[in-house]
């Protein structure tokens, strides 16, 4: 089956520098790749994804690049703010078949 | 436009007892998802419906857990009887549904634990 690898599991920057979150998966079929920010207490929130036909995509200060070769895809956020803490997860889809999450990282952003 | 609603949102249980989840979907969205979370994990798929036909339970633990989602829209979890090791958040998600239509939102989850 689907197996997603994320790295790092945590990973603190200073407010205002970049963060980037790595993931890689192994089904080459996969074509579906969201990112998730949960918040403590609250349920993922989807906050921006790349289908495999597309090699980058960005909205505002976060971004995601896709390496359908090497089969890894990353999350960069920029200009980092406070609220920005909290645990990303990324995760990778085949077709309308179920998501396979990695197992988070956890931003801490300090001021 | 309301998010996925689920209720309850905190439970405490002792183990051998029977638990209930229920997920209200996005208005208009087909396909249900429960997932359950394990501290510190990703989400894992527990079952997948597409309107009242559940699709995907391949990972769902048959001898104690059961799903419904009778009129396909509102749906139920239930674990009977519960176990300690099932302590966890239980999320649903919901997608439109569809060819094309990838994009799952997740509710605020219920956090069970069983002592």
């Amino acid at each position: 089956g689907e197996n997603v690898e994320q790295h790092p599991s945590t990973l603190s920057v200073q407010e205002g520098d970049s963060a980037v979150i790595k993931c890689t998966y192994s089904d080459s079929a996969s074509n579906y790749f969201p990112w998730y920010k949960q918040e403590l207490g609250k349920g993922p929130q989807l906050i921006i994804d790349i289908r495999s036909n597309v090699g980058e995509k960005k909205d505002q200060r976060i971004a995601v690049t896709l390496n359908k070769t090497a089969k890894h895809f990353s999350l960069h956020i920029t200009e980092t703010q406070p609220e920005d803490s909290a645990v990303y997860f990324c995760a990778a889809q085949f077709g309308n078949e179920k998501l396979t999450f990695g197992t988070g990282t956890r931003l801490t952003i300090i001021p | 436009e309301a998010g996925v609603v689920q209720s309850p949102r905190y439970k405490i249980i002792e183990k051998k007892q029977p638990v209930a989840f229920w997920c209200n979907p996005i208005s208009g969205h087909n396909t249900l998802y429960w997932y359950r979370q394990n501290l510190g994990q990703g989400p894992e798929l527990l079952i997948r419906y597409e309107n009242e036909e559940a699709v995907d339970d391949s990972q769902l633990p048959k001898d104690r857990f059961s799903a419904e989602r009778l009129k396909g829209v509102d749906s139920t979890l239930k674990i009977q009887p519960a176990e300690l090791g099932d302590s966890a958040v239980y999320l649903c998600a919901s997608s439109r549904g569809g060819g094309g239509t990838l994009e799952q939102y997740f509710g605020p989850g219920t956090r069970l634990t069983v002592t």
